[in-house]
């Protein structure tokens, strides 16, 4: 069956610190991507996806690439900030008939100042 | 649009009780989801919508829960007899056909507790 494996957390950082959250993946097929992130009392929101391998992408300074031969998806950011601190969620979505999302535990991010 | 909406967002009730969580999706989206998330796990998927047919279930989904969609837009989600084990963030998302790739929109959740 699919899953995903994320990094475990919590993950403690300073503000401007670069950040790489690893994701690997066994899926069948060719799954579709995700990075959700949750802030404190919200619910999950979409940060990026990549639908093919090599496939980069990115949003708010995020990014991850597609690397089908090491089945990852890692999460990287250059420089974080407080604002940063949440909860990520990598998830893949394999096609083949089902509509389900399976996501990794989550690694919890926590920024200071 | 208003995104995907959850009511309620907080629900306490005792063991034994029946309890029903209502989300409403974005209006144009015809695919409904419903997961569940427990303290420290990523969310779990449970069932899946498409109009008011439901179409995947999960093996999670114990014969004490079931799911509905009437009319292709709302939906409801009932616990008979809750479980200490049942308590949870349940989580309600929404998609268009053929935008899977592109993510779902996910409501803020119904956080379940069983006392």
């Amino acid at each position: 069956g699919n899953s995903v494996t994320q990094m475990e957390g919590p993950v403690t950082l300073s503000e401007e610190a670069f950040l790489t959250i690893n994701c690997t993946y066994t899926a069948t097929g060719y799954p579709s991507l995700f990075w959700y992130v949750q802030y404190p009392g919200e619910g999950l929101q979409l940060l990026l996806k990549a639908t093919k391998a090599d496939d980069k992408g990115s949003n708010k300074g995020f990014e991850a690439t597609y690397r089908k031969e090491t089945t990852s998806f890692h999460l990287e950011k250059g420089s974080v900030q407080v604002s940063d601190s949440a909860v990520y969620f990598c998830a893949l979505h394999s096609g083949a008939g089902s509509y389900q999302l399976t996501f990794g535990k989550g690694t919890k991010l926590s920024v200071i100042p | 649009d208003t995104g995907v909406s959850q009511d309620p967002r907080h629900k306490i009730t005792k063991r034994g009780q029946n309890v029903t969580f209502r989300c409403d999706p974005i209006s144009e989206h015809n695919r409904l989801y419903w997961y569940r998330q427990t303290l420290g796990q990523g969310p779990e998927f449970l069932t899946y919508f498409q109009n008011e047919a439901q179409l995947e279930k999960s093996r999670l989904l114990s014969d004490r829960f079931s799911a509905e969609r009437p009319k292709g837009s709302f939906s409801t989600l009932e616990i008979q007899r809750t479980e200490q084990g049942d308590s949870a963030m349940y989580l309600c998302a929404s998609s268009s056909s053929g935008t899977e790739n592109y993510g779902y929109t996910f409501g803020s959740g119904t956080r379940l507790t069983v006392v």
